[in-house]
């Protein structure tokens, strides 16, 4: 029940184009789902973060959208850049207690 | 701005040998984690730790490895007795509040090669 499933497990797009990673998740006690980046030979770092209040959340050209009842929320990355080729983890928490993490997308943005 | 710091970069030891992977985590944080990577495998949550004790740990974090704060900056992992399945990237990580919606902050990990 403390899994968070993470798909596709990689993903090539084009210059410009719209990828989108889908997690999912059981744990309705889940209460902040971030978002995070990881470059080889890096941590993962925060890129953006949802409570499960709202449905959609923005910064830049990252997205999240949130469906409670559903218990799925995604990342769309508007207009890719190749920068922005990285493995993407999705997480989950509870009470700001340990994050729960997904398998990690691959993602590759071709020039 | 500031930043998470783990030492060494790399260790590798042998099969049964203790290790000691060191953290120091941005200065004004309160709460203190250890994660893993396992090669190709999604980040996993080992302890969590406040106020000089554990707070939370998963059922990895066995009797095998400890956490402690031996001063006012770092925050150390120790693993006993090091077995193969050890091999991983150790990532220290530190958040101010420890509440949800705070941030947890990642240093760059420890790769830890078991021979």
């Amino acid at each position: 029940q403390q899994q968070v499933k993470q798909s596709p497990q990689s993903l090539i797009v084009q210059k410009g184009g719209i990828p989108i990673i889908n997690c999912a998740y059981e744990n309705t006690a889940f209460d902040y789902f971030p978002w995070y980046q990881q470059f080889p030979g890096k941590g993962p770092a925060l890129l953006i973060a949802i409570r499960p209040d709202v449905s959609e959340k923005k910064e830049g050209r990252f997205t999240i959208s949130f469906n409670k009842s559903a218990k799925q929320f995604s990342l769309h990355i508007m207009d890719s850049q190749p920068g922005d080729s990285a493995t993407y983890f999705c997480a989950a928490s509870d009470r700001g207690s340990r994050l729960t993490f997904g398998e990690g997308t691959q993602l590759t943005v071709n020039p | 701005e500031p930043e998470v710091t783990q030492t060494p970069s790399h260790q590798v030891t042998q099969m049964g040998q203790e290790v000691i992977l060191r953290c120091v985590p941005i200065s004004n944080h309160l709460y203190f984690y250890w994660y893993r990577q396992i090669l190709g495998q999604k980040v996993e949550f080992l302890v969590s730790f406040y106020n000089n004790e554990i707070s939370e740990k998963s059922e990895i974090f066995d009797d095998q490895f400890s956490v402690e704060r031996p001063d006012g900056s770092n925050f150390t992992l120790k693993i006993r007795s090091t077995k193969l399945e050890d091999s991983a990237m150790y990532f220290c990580a530190s958040s101010a509040l420890g509440t949800f919606s705070d941030t947890q902050y990642f240093g760059p990990g420890t790769r830890l090669t078991v021979l």
